[in-house]
């Protein structure tokens, strides 16, 4: 069946640049896309990218794709604090399949 | 303005009590999931209504059904809710690449 992968963890320095890496295994994957979780709230769509695309630029955010590999990453630019939260890759073929998220923490 | 609601936001149950969770929608998109996330979790899909074509997963459990009357409502019914039924609930709609997410609704199961 359908799966998509994270690490768990993930811990910059404020200013430093994060990436989330995410590996999927449906190759008839239409869209891609990143949501933030933060405590207690629902799920917030960042950015998602479509499967004939490379890369994908939305400010401070960055995604890329790599199809071959079933690689998807997300970069975010000059982290602050208030990027802290939960982030799930998910995979929008036919249903939208979530990684396990990886929680980014912040250091001072 | 939200454009998938779900009400209530939380819902308190009590073990084996019956309770209906709802999600509305304004954005005429034909597919609608329901989603289960627990603690720290990743979000785990339930069904979802492919139009009014129902799409069950195959673990999910036959205390959980749902309804889509039409294309802007479906409902989630828990038929005797057990202590570890208690997550949020996610509801999701879709069209092509389009997805948005209600704010989910928070059942505790006493």
């Amino acid at each position: 069946g359908e799966d998509v992968e994270q690490s768990l963890f993930l811990s910059v320095r404020e200013g430093d640049s994060s990436v989330i890496n995410c590996t999927y295994t449906d190759s008839s994957s239409t869209y891609l896309y990143w949501y933030k979780q933060e405590p207690g709230a629902g799920l917030q769509l960042l950015t998602y990218i479509f499967s004939n695309m490379d890369m994908k630029q939305d400010q401070r955010l960055t995604v890329l794709l790599n199809k071959k590999d079933k690689h998807l990453s997300l970069r975010i630019a000059d982290t602050q604090t208030g990027d802290s939260a939960i982030y799930f890759c998910a995979d929008g073929a036919s249903k939208i399949i979530f990684g396990s998220g990886t929680r980014l923490s912040i250091r001072p | 303005d939200a454009m998938v609601i779900q009400n209530p936001r939380y819902q308190v149950t009590q073990f084996g009590k019956p309770v209906t969770l709802s999600c509305s929608q304004t954005l005429n998109h034909n597919v609608m999931y329901w989603y289960q996330q627990k603690s720290s979790q990743a979000p785990k899909l339930l069904f979802h209504y492919y139009d009014k074509d129902f799409n069950n997963e195959a673990d999910t459990p036959d205390n959980f059904q749902s309804r889509r009357p039409n294309t802007s409502f479906c409902f989630l019914d828990i038929r005797s809710p057990g202590l570890g039924d208690a997550a949020m609930y996610l509801c999701a709609t879709s069209r092509g690449g389009e997805r948005d997410f209600g704010s989910g609704t928070q059942l505790s199961v006493l």
